[in-house]
Protein backbone atom coordinates (compact mmCIF):
# COMPACT_ATOMS: atom_id res chain seq x y z
CA UNK A 1 0.00 0.00 0.00
CA UNK A 2 0.77 3.77 0.06
CA UNK A 3 3.53 4.62 2.19
CA UNK A 4 6.03 7.40 3.48
CA UNK A 5 9.01 5.84 5.44
CA UNK A 6 11.65 8.69 6.87
CA UNK A 7 14.90 7.62 9.39
CA UNK A 8 14.00 6.86 12.84
CA UNK A 9 15.81 9.24 15.29
CA UNK A 10 17.24 10.89 17.44
CA UNK A 11 19.91 13.09 15.40
CA UNK A 12 22.23 14.72 17.24
CA UNK A 13 24.27 17.10 15.50
CA UNK A 14 26.98 19.68 16.45
CA UNK A 15 25.92 23.64 14.94
CA UNK A 16 27.11 24.22 11.59
CA UNK A 17 27.51 20.36 10.65
CA UNK A 18 25.88 19.18 7.55
CA UNK A 19 22.29 17.55 7.57
CA UNK A 20 20.52 14.89 5.87
CA UNK A 21 17.18 13.06 6.66
CA UNK A 22 15.82 10.41 4.61
CA UNK A 23 12.13 9.73 3.56
CA UNK A 24 11.20 7.54 1.02
CA UNK A 25 7.49 6.99 -0.06
CA UNK A 26 6.08 3.83 -2.33
CA UNK A 27 3.15 4.96 -4.12
CA UNK A 28 1.16 4.69 -7.62
CA UNK A 29 1.94 7.66 -9.03
CA UNK A 30 3.67 10.25 -8.10
CA UNK A 31 2.02 12.30 -5.53
CA UNK A 32 3.35 15.58 -4.14
CA UNK A 33 5.60 15.30 -1.31
CA UNK A 34 6.48 17.57 1.89
CA UNK A 35 8.42 18.94 4.85
CA UNK A 36 6.71 19.93 8.25
CA UNK A 37 8.82 20.90 11.10
CA UNK A 38 7.66 21.00 14.91
CA UNK A 39 9.48 23.02 16.95
CA UNK A 40 8.82 22.33 20.98
CA UNK A 41 5.37 23.12 22.49
CA UNK A 42 3.92 23.82 18.88
CA UNK A 43 1.76 22.75 16.28
CA UNK A 44 3.57 21.38 12.56
CA UNK A 45 4.03 24.18 10.11
CA UNK A 46 4.85 23.77 6.28
CA UNK A 47 8.60 23.52 5.92
CA UNK A 48 8.80 23.00 2.20
CA UNK A 49 7.04 21.20 -0.63
CA UNK A 50 7.76 19.32 -4.52
CA UNK A 51 4.96 18.94 -6.59
CA UNK A 52 6.26 17.05 -9.08
CA UNK A 53 9.29 14.77 -9.97
CA UNK A 54 12.91 16.77 -10.17
CA UNK A 55 11.17 19.62 -8.16
CA UNK A 56 13.41 20.79 -5.97
CA UNK A 57 11.72 22.55 -2.67
CA UNK A 58 13.68 24.90 -0.41
CA UNK A 59 13.19 27.48 2.27
CA UNK A 60 15.17 28.36 5.09
CA UNK A 61 18.14 27.03 4.05
CA UNK A 62 17.02 23.39 3.82
CA UNK A 63 16.41 21.70 0.51
CA UNK A 64 14.73 18.74 -1.15
CA UNK A 65 14.63 16.66 -4.18
CA UNK A 66 12.05 14.89 -5.40
CA UNK A 67 13.99 11.71 -7.02
CA UNK A 68 11.70 9.99 -8.65
CA UNK A 69 14.00 7.17 -9.68
CA UNK A 70 14.79 6.58 -6.11
CA UNK A 71 11.22 7.44 -4.61
CA UNK A 72 12.63 9.43 -2.06
CA UNK A 73 12.52 13.24 -0.75
CA UNK A 74 15.66 13.57 1.21
CA UNK A 75 15.90 16.76 3.71
CA UNK A 76 19.26 18.86 3.59
CA UNK A 77 20.94 21.70 4.85
CA UNK A 78 24.65 23.12 4.60
CA UNK A 79 24.85 24.17 7.66
CA UNK A 80 22.47 23.57 11.18
CA UNK A 81 21.72 25.83 13.99
CA UNK A 82 20.69 25.53 17.44
CA UNK A 83 17.19 27.17 16.37
CA UNK A 84 16.90 23.71 13.88
CA UNK A 85 15.93 21.57 16.62
CA UNK A 86 12.73 20.30 16.25
CA UNK A 87 10.81 17.05 14.78
CA UNK A 88 10.46 17.23 10.86
CA UNK A 89 7.84 15.15 9.39
CA UNK A 90 7.66 13.86 5.42
CA UNK A 91 4.54 14.26 3.65
CA UNK A 92 2.38 12.99 0.49
CA UNK A 93 -0.95 12.96 0.20
CA UNK A 94 -2.09 8.93 -0.69
CA UNK A 95 -6.11 9.26 0.01
CA UNK A 96 -9.01 11.69 -0.68
CA UNK A 97 -8.41 14.73 0.92
CA UNK A 98 -5.93 13.22 3.72
CA UNK A 99 -2.12 13.64 4.03
CA UNK A 100 -0.20 10.67 5.07
CA UNK A 101 2.64 11.64 7.81
CA UNK A 102 5.86 9.55 8.46
CA UNK A 103 6.72 9.01 11.98
CA UNK A 104 9.18 12.13 12.59
CA UNK A 105 12.62 12.86 13.08
CA UNK A 106 14.12 14.32 16.06
CA UNK A 107 16.60 16.70 15.35
CA UNK A 108 18.97 18.30 17.88
CA UNK A 109 21.69 20.96 17.34
CA UNK A 110 24.54 21.16 20.39
CA UNK A 111 26.59 24.51 20.17
CA UNK B 1 -5.09 36.72 10.67
CA UNK B 2 -5.18 34.08 13.11
CA UNK B 3 -4.85 30.87 10.77
CA UNK B 4 -6.14 27.80 12.94
CA UNK B 5 -6.97 28.39 16.81
CA UNK B 6 -7.77 25.63 19.22
CA UNK B 7 -9.37 25.74 22.78
CA UNK B 8 -8.17 24.80 25.75
CA UNK B 9 -4.61 24.55 25.53
CA UNK B 10 -4.63 22.59 28.51
CA UNK B 11 -6.77 20.13 29.95
CA UNK B 12 -7.21 17.62 32.90
CA UNK B 13 -10.15 15.29 32.97
CA UNK B 14 -11.06 12.54 35.48
CA UNK B 15 -12.11 9.30 33.63
CA UNK B 16 -15.78 8.88 32.20
CA UNK B 17 -15.78 12.88 32.16
CA UNK B 18 -16.68 14.86 28.80
CA UNK B 19 -15.17 17.42 26.98
CA UNK B 20 -15.23 18.78 23.84
CA UNK B 21 -12.22 20.48 22.13
CA UNK B 22 -13.05 23.81 19.71
CA UNK B 23 -11.21 24.89 16.73
CA UNK B 24 -11.70 27.44 14.33
CA UNK B 25 -9.87 28.84 11.34
CA UNK B 26 -10.09 31.48 9.39
CA UNK B 27 -8.58 30.83 5.91
CA UNK B 28 -11.65 30.11 3.85
CA UNK B 29 -10.23 26.13 3.97
CA UNK B 30 -12.74 23.65 2.79
CA UNK B 31 -10.98 20.60 4.56
CA UNK B 32 -10.49 20.10 8.42
CA UNK B 33 -8.96 17.43 10.22
CA UNK B 34 -8.14 15.71 13.90
CA UNK B 35 -4.64 14.35 15.32
CA UNK B 36 -3.44 13.01 18.00
CA UNK B 37 0.27 12.68 18.73
CA UNK B 38 1.61 10.75 21.14
CA UNK B 39 5.41 9.78 21.92
CA UNK B 40 7.15 8.05 19.49
CA UNK B 41 3.67 7.22 17.54
CA UNK B 42 3.81 10.36 15.27
CA UNK B 43 0.49 11.91 14.46
CA UNK B 44 -2.54 9.60 13.68
CA UNK B 45 -5.53 11.47 12.10
CA UNK B 46 -8.82 10.85 14.18
CA UNK B 47 -11.13 12.39 11.97
CA UNK B 48 -11.05 14.68 9.12
CA UNK B 49 -14.03 17.14 7.33
CA UNK B 50 -13.64 17.60 3.63
CA UNK B 51 -16.25 20.30 3.27
CA UNK B 52 -19.03 21.63 5.05
CA UNK B 53 -21.44 19.12 6.39
CA UNK B 54 -19.13 15.91 5.80
CA UNK B 55 -17.23 13.91 8.70
CA UNK B 56 -15.04 10.75 7.83
CA UNK B 57 -13.13 8.63 10.09
CA UNK B 58 -9.33 8.25 10.12
CA UNK B 59 -7.06 5.73 11.56
CA UNK B 60 -8.04 6.37 14.80
CA UNK B 61 -11.73 7.38 15.72
CA UNK B 62 -13.36 5.25 18.24
CA UNK B 63 -14.22 7.10 21.69
CA UNK B 64 -14.09 10.11 19.67
CA UNK B 65 -17.13 11.98 17.70
CA UNK B 66 -16.93 15.26 15.84
CA UNK B 67 -18.70 18.24 14.39
CA UNK B 68 -18.50 20.24 11.46
CA UNK B 69 -20.45 23.60 12.89
CA UNK B 70 -19.66 25.67 9.97
CA UNK B 71 -16.72 26.00 7.30
CA UNK B 72 -14.75 27.81 10.21
CA UNK B 73 -15.72 25.43 13.34
CA UNK B 74 -14.86 21.46 13.39
CA UNK B 75 -15.39 20.67 17.29
CA UNK B 76 -13.67 16.99 18.95
CA UNK B 77 -15.98 15.45 21.41
CA UNK B 78 -15.12 12.87 24.06
CA UNK B 79 -18.07 11.39 25.14
CA UNK B 80 -16.23 9.61 28.53
CA UNK B 81 -12.96 10.07 28.41
CA UNK B 82 -10.39 7.51 29.04
CA UNK B 83 -6.52 7.43 30.50
CA UNK B 84 -5.40 6.07 27.22
CA UNK B 85 -7.12 9.53 25.20
CA UNK B 86 -4.20 11.48 27.29
CA UNK B 87 -2.40 12.65 24.11
CA UNK B 88 -1.63 16.01 22.67
CA UNK B 89 -4.64 16.74 20.08
CA UNK B 90 -4.13 19.23 16.80
CA UNK B 91 -6.50 20.62 14.39
CA UNK B 92 -5.51 21.46 11.16
CA UNK B 93 -6.97 22.65 7.94
CA UNK B 94 -5.75 22.47 4.23
CA UNK B 95 -5.94 23.79 0.69
CA UNK B 96 -7.01 22.15 -2.69
CA UNK B 97 -3.02 21.96 -3.07
CA UNK B 98 -2.89 19.66 0.57
CA UNK B 99 -0.97 22.10 2.34
CA UNK B 100 -2.22 21.61 5.70
CA UNK B 101 -2.27 24.34 8.78
CA UNK B 102 -2.01 23.22 12.18
CA UNK B 103 -3.35 25.00 15.38
CA UNK B 104 -1.00 25.31 18.63
CA UNK B 105 -2.28 21.71 20.01
CA UNK B 106 -4.61 20.87 23.61
CA UNK B 107 -2.75 19.08 25.84
CA UNK B 108 -5.18 16.41 27.41
CA UNK B 109 -4.44 14.49 30.73
CA UNK B 110 -6.80 12.02 31.83
CA UNK B 111 -6.28 10.58 35.41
Amino acid sequence: GNSVTQMEGPVTLSEEAFLTINCTYTATGYPSLFWYVQYPGEGLQLLLKATKADDKGSNKGFEATYRKETTSFHLEKGSVQVSDSAVYFCAAPFGNEKLTFGTGTRLTIIP
Amino acid sequence: NAGVTQTPKFQVLKTGQSMTLQCAQDMNHNSMYWYRQDPGMGLRLIYYSASEGTTDKGEVPNGYNVSRLNKREFSLRLESAAPSQTSVYFCASSTRSWEQYFGPGTRLTVT
